[in-house]
């Protein structure tokens, strides 16, 4: 089944510590996303990419890292630098062009601690 | 910069009872309007969308209505069940600078309660 896939579901960080979260799709989809939720704030744009080896930041880039070495993978780095790591972040991915909906995976809940 | 709008942030109705929830959109080359359904802790669901060539689009108890002058487009779910209370985002395709590229720019989202 096609589908985009999220792992962890949850992950603990000691404070100081980088992680790396995954998000794969077996949808061929060029863009992905990732996007941070908190409560009340609702989804804000991390980081995206539109095709293999490039990628831009979104709105709160700072703290984190991305690469996008394969069409399937986008994996996202929260490092040290990211003051509030904690928050529920989701991956998602869709066709590229004008009119295409995203599909989102499940989510990763990271919790430093 | 282009924004997305939702209001309202949170909405408690009775069982039986409609709900609205409505955006508003800042680049009017924008043309293809998502809305998903989160439950807790998960990913979202895409639950109804629209495209600029339409003004409205209704599937069982769920419709969207899009007015493109205005730039606001709004999700109406007539008849709630308590198994409709989720967080609901919407979305516009909001062009990149000035180029042929587009992503999905999303609403802060709102909390729907609907108590039985």
């Amino acid at each position: 089944d096609g589908g985009i896939t999220q792992s962890p579901k949850y992950l603990f960080r000691k404070e100081g510590q980088n992680v790396t979260l995954s998000c794969e799709q077996n949808l061929n989809h060029d863009a992905m996303y990732w996007y941070r939720q908190d409560p009340g704030q609702g989804l804000r744009l991390i980081y995206y990419s539109q095709i293999v080896n490039d990628f831009q930041k979104g709105d709160i880039a700072e703290g984190y890292s991305v690469s996008r070495e394969k069409k399937e993978s986008f994996p996202l780095t929260v490092t040290s630098a990211q003051k509030n790591p904690t928050a529920f972040y989701l991956c998602a991915s869709s066709m590229t062009g004008q009119n295409t909906e995203a599909f989102f995976g499940q989510g990763t809940r990271l919790t430093v601690v | 910069g282009e924004n997305v709008e939702q209001h309202p942030s949170t909405l408690s109705v009775q069982e039986g009872d409609s709900a609205v929830i409505k955006c508003t959109y800042s680049d009017s080359a924008s043309n293809y309007f998502p809305w998903y359904k989160q439950e807790l802790g998960k990913g979202s669901q895409l639950i109804i969308d629209i495209r600029s060539n339409v003004g409205e689009k209704k599937d069982q108890r769920i419709a969207v209505t899009l007015n493109k002058t205005a730039k606001h487009f709004s999700l109406h779910i007539t008849e709630t069940q308590p198994e409709d209370s989720a967080v609901y985002f919407c979305a516009a395709s909001i062009r990149q600078g000035g180029g042929s590229n587009y992503k999905l720019t999303f609403g802060k989202g709102t909390l729907l309660t609907v108590n039985p």
